[in-house]
């Protein structure tokens, strides 16, 4: 069983649509979260929810919106799609919000804009 | 605000042979946690290891081992005879304490294993 798997694995879509990126994990853990990695492979971190709510919220345009029905699910919405959204999200999860706590990484949504 | 350095774009050696990806890191706090990922060319981030700052005892696992230097802050990765299939972007990453568990990455070292 693949511990956090996001869908879809590729995605390629239009300027102007909204698309969703889900993201679930098996492993019991209690905090959450998105990083997206540009194509010169630059990883940061967009948000973090902890038992469902918002934690890190890192300057992300508005058209990104997180959605996390429950602890282990976190969805990724984005509205308008820009051609800079192109990119590889990746959904994470780890035991606790804690630093420290290892943060283990999904496969990967690579988004295509055209 | 944390910094980590990863000044090696790209390596290549010959199968075999024994490399050293470098990281170098940056941060006013005391209390910090450093890690290595694995992304091979499928994609995934694979977790490598994690050390805090409290720990400068290095690291053997198998063919990789790891050398921690709080005085050159410093967090270095060695494969001893490489494969090919070792070849992969590896990413060194720090998080601190206060704000969250936030990993903040290196620009990644493209190690590149031939035949």
């Amino acid at each position: 069983d693949t511990a956090v798997s996001q869908t879809p694995k590729y995605l390629v879509t239009q300027m102007g649509n909204d698309k969703s990126i889900k993201c679930e994990q098996n492993l019991g853990h209690d905090t959450m979260y998105w990083y997206k990695q540009d194509s010169k492979k630059f990883l940061k971190i967009m948000f973090s929810y902890n038992n469902k709510e918002l934690i890190i919220n890192e300057t992300v345009p508005n058209r990104f919106s997180p959605k996390s029905p429950d602890k282990a699910h976190l969805n990724l919405h984005i509205n308008s799609l820009e051609l800079g959204d192109s990119a590889v999200y990746f959904c994470a999860s780890s035991p606790s919000w804690n630093p420290g706590n290892t943060i283990y990484f999904g496969e990967g949504s690579w988004l295509t804009v055209v | 605000a944390q910094k980590v350095t990863q000044a090696q774009t790209e390596i290549s050696v010959v199968e075999k042979e024994d490399v050293t990806l470098d990281c170098v890191y940056e941060t006013r706090d005391t209390t910090y946690y450093l890690f290595w990922y694995k992304q091979p060319p499928s994609g995934e981030l694979v977790f490598l290891i994690r050390r805090n700052s409290f720990d400068e005892q290095n690291e053997i696992s198998g063919r990789y081992s790891w050398n921690f230097q709080k005085s050159t802050s410093s967090f270095n990765f060695t494969i001893t005879a490489s494969q090919v299939v070792d070849s992969a972007v590896y990413f060194c990453a720090l998080t601190v304490t206060g704000g969250g568990n936030k990993l903040t990455f290196g620009t990644g070292t493209q190690l590149k294993v031939e035949l």
